[in-house]
C-alpha cells in the first residue's frame, strides 16, 4: 500500500526567508503524480504545486518549487521569500492507484 | 471564491438527529469526493463518485449515506452519528477520477459537531 510521510509536524520561518518542507512516500508504482496542498485557517485546501513522476524536471510555481527525487521517493517543497500569507498546514499527496495524503506540516511565518 | 461550495459551514447535531451536508461544484467536473478531516489524523477519503456512480466507499459506516443526483451535486446524509464523528467534512471535485492524476479542488468544508 502507498504511504506518504511528512516527518515535520511543525516548521517556522522568518518572513522573507526560505523554508523546505519534507515529504517521502512509499510505492511500487512507476507512474504517479505528487501534489502539495495548502490549508490556511479558512480550511479550504488549495493546490500549491503538482509534479508528474515521469518528468525529471522539478515543478515550479512562482515562489514555490519542489525537489523531486524519484529514486529516493522524496518530494520536498521549497518556499522562497516567505510571506505571512504562507502560514498554513501543508499536505503532501501521492496520486497513483489511490490518492493518499500525508499527515501535514504546520508552517508558521514570523514577522 | 471557490468553485466548490459546501453548506452548511457549521452543523451541530444530536446523536438521534438526521441531517445532510450539501456540496455543489461549478467547475464542470465529473468526479466528486467526500473526505473526513479529524484532529491529529490524516485526511480520510470516504466516498468517490464518478459520472454520478459511486466508485469508492472506504469502509464508511452506514450512518453516513452519500447521494449524487448529478455530476454537480453531492450530499452526505447523516443519521444516528456518534461523538467521534465530529470532524471537518471536505467535499472535492476533479475533471475525472483521481486515478488519472487530476488536480482535486476542495470546498471550504463543513464543521460537524455531534453532541
Amino acid at each position: 500500500a502507498q504511504t506518504v510521510t511528512q516527518s515535520q509536524p511543525e516548521m517556522s520561518v522568518q518572513e522573507a526567508e526560505t523554508v523546505t518542507l519534507s515529504c517521502t512516500y512509499d510505492t511500487s508504482e512507476s507512474d504517479y503524480y505528487l501534489f502539495w496542498y495548502k490549508q490556511p485557517p479558512s480550511r479550504q485546501m488549495i493546490l500549491v504545486i503538482r509534479q508528474e513522476a515521469y518528468k525529471q524536471q522539478n515543478a515550479t510555481e512562482n515562489r514555490f518549487s519542489v525537489n523531486f527525487q524519484k529514486a529516493a521517493k522524496s518530494f520536498s517543497l521549497k518556499i522562497s521569500d516567505s510571506q505571512l500569507g504562507d502560514a498554513a498546514m501543508y499536505f503532501c499527496a501521492y496520486n497513483g492507484n489511490k490518492l493518499v495524503f500525508g499527515a501535514g506540516t504546520i508552517l508558521r511565518v514570523k514577522s | 471564491e471557490t468553485g466548490v461550495t459546501q453548506t452548511p459551514r457549521h452543523l451541530v447535531m444530536g446523536m438521534t438527529n438526521k441531517k445532510s451536508l450539501k456540496c455543489e461544484q461549478h467547475l464542470g467536473h465529473n468526479a466528486m469526493y467526500w473526505y473526513k478531516q479529524s484532529a491529529k489524523k490524516p485526511l480520510e477519503l470516504m466516498f468517490v463518485y464518478n459520472f454520478k456512480e459511486q466508485t469508492e466507499n472506504n469502509s464508511v459506516p452506514s450512518r453516513f449515506s452519500p447521494e449524487c443526483p448529478n455530476s454537480s451535486h453531492l450530499f452526505l446524509h447523516l443519521h444516528t452519528l456518534q461523538p467521534e464523528d465530529s470532524a471537518l467534512y471536505l467535499c472535492a471535485s476533479s475533471p475525472t477520477g483521481h486515478r488519472s492524476g487530476n488536480t482535486i479542488y476542495f470546498g471550504e468544508g463543513s464543521w460537524l459537531t455531534v453532541v
